[in-house]
């Protein structure tokens, strides 16, 4: 069965405190590893995706990293309004083609000014 | 360009009454999904439909049913609802073919008293 870990559960940092979160993943064929982000009463918010270990992709004060066992999300010099919960999902489409997203618990960041 | 719209944004049902979740998206895309979020148990996937014509079960698909309506449309009805149908539903949509992340809409709170 596919797993998504996350860790930590939540984070708190001072703005400009760098930092990153740990998404690590036990699944058979990785098809896509995928972060989001979510803001309180919304849905959430692609960010980015990566297919393959050693791929990287960035976004203002965020990175994302990829290996074969684990993603991470780095967050530099944050500010308050990069709070929000940051959700990791992989795709492993296996025999089928639907696409199934399977998530992770999620990091709840907090910045404080 | 709306993406993927949600109608409603919230309900409170008593348990036995039933209703129908609308979604729509206006990207041309493929494939759509229902997931329900709870506090501790992250996304999960009710049910989803690869493309224009065709369903299936996701991981929690019991006291649900969906429609396709047509390509842009994708429903979510609860026939009998329950308190354990109390959840965030969040509609998405995605391109399907080679790419799979996949888009959220802003998400229906129900409560089932």
């Amino acid at each position: 069965e596919d797993q998504v870990t996350q860790s930590p559960e939540a984070l708190r940092l001072q703005e400009g405190e760098s930092s990153s979160l740990n998404c690590s993943y036990t699944v058979s064929g990785l098809r896509g590893l995928f972060w989001y982000r979510q803001d309180p009463g919304k849905g959430p918010e692609f960010l980015f995706t990566l297919y393959s270990a050693g791929e990287e992709k960035e976004k203002e004060r965020l990175k994302a990293t990829l290996t074969k066992k684990e993603s991470f999300l780095h967050i530099t010099a944050p500010k308050p309004e990069d709070s929000a919960t940051y959700l990791c999902a992989v795709s492993t489409e296996g025999g089928t083609s639907y696409g199934k997203l399977t998530f992770g618990q999620g990091t709840i960041l907090t910045v404080h000014p | 360009n709306a993406g993927v719209t949600q109608t409603p944004k919230f309900q409170v049902l008593k348990t036995g009454q039933s209703m129908t979740l609308q979604c729509a998206q206006d990207m041309n895309h493929n494939s759509m999904y229902w997931y329900r979020q709870d506090p501790g148990m992250g996304l999960r996937l009710i049910y989803y439909s690869a493309s224009e014509g065709t369903t299936d079960k996701g991981e929690v698909p019991n006291g649900y049913n969906v429609s396709r309506l047509n390509k842009r449309e994708f429903s979510l009805r609860l026939e009998s609802a329950a308190p354990s149908q109390t959840s965030v539903y969040f509609c998405a949509s995605r391109l399907g073919v080679i790419t799979y992340e996949q888009y959220f809409g802003p998400g229906t709170r129900l409560t089932v008293t």
